[in-house]
């Protein structure tokens, strides 16, 4: 089974910020998601990456696939981007549409 | 991508009753899947539910105790049986959508509002 490892847990900053949140994970993976959580619960996917790097708007996700490792940045950070980032994995092979789970970062950006 | 509504947003419940959750996708869809978060904790996969199919479920979850319907390629139901203070949690629905071809094949997932259960 995968262990997916988020750092920061929790995350403070100010707005203008360039904030970088970290996922690790165990086992060879077919695709890694970067999620964002409001207060409400709702989640909104944000990237689905197997390799390289993705960027839209303000946000950029990088993957190293050789590392097992992934980086979610956040460019001229706004207190609108206050939530519960997760990142989770899917499995290789048939079950490959099978997540699992960071625990999350919680980010507070601050005016 | 996909949209997803979720009734009810919200419920509070007494203990031993039984909540059913609608999950409705704007879009035809083969993979559904039904999660728990518990308060403080990360996602957890309940089951998987494909439409012609019985659901499939995941170590730890039974179908007596979270039954699920998929009638049709739009439209699924959780429901949370003889629900305990313990079954508190939101319960979200999302849809997988296959992408890639020939070897490498994902799923983009897309997630659904939750429903925030509270049993007291």
């Amino acid at each position: 089974k995968n262990e997916v490892e988020q750092s920061p847990q929790n995350l403070t900053a100010q707005e203008g910020e360039f904030i970088t949140i970290n996922c690790s994970y165990s086992v060879g993976i077919s695709a890694l998601h970067w999620l964002q959580q409001h207060p409400g619960g709702g989640i909104v996917s944000l990237f689905m990456l197997s390799s390289g790097k993705k960027k839209h708007g303000r946000l950029i996700a990088t993957i190293n696939i050789q590392e097992k490792h992934s980086s979610l940045h956040i460019t001229a950070s706004h207190p609108r981007d206050s939530a519960v980032y997760i990142c989770a994995v899917a499995d290789s092979g048939g079950s490959n549409y099978k997540l699992t789970f960071g625990k999350g970062t919680l980010l507070t950006v601050n005016p | 991508s996909a949209v997803i509504s979720q009734k009810p947003s919200r419920d509070i419940c007494q203990r031993g009753t039984s909540l059913t959750i609608q999950c409705q996708v704007d879009s035809q869809v083969t993979m559904m899947f039904w999660y728990r978060q518990q308060p403080g904790q990360s996602l957890t996969l309940i089951a998987t539910a494909n439409q012609g199919s019985e659901a499939t479920y995941e170590s730890g979850f039974v179908i007596d105790k979270f039954p699920i319907s998929r009638p049709n390629l739009t439209f699924s139901t959780l429901t949370v049986s003889n629900m305990s203070p313990e079954d508190s949690s939101i319960y979200l629905c999302s849809v997988g959508k296959r992408t890639g071809n020939g070897l490498v094949v994902s799923y983009e997932q897309y997630f659904g509002p939750g429903t925030r259960l509270t049993v007291t």
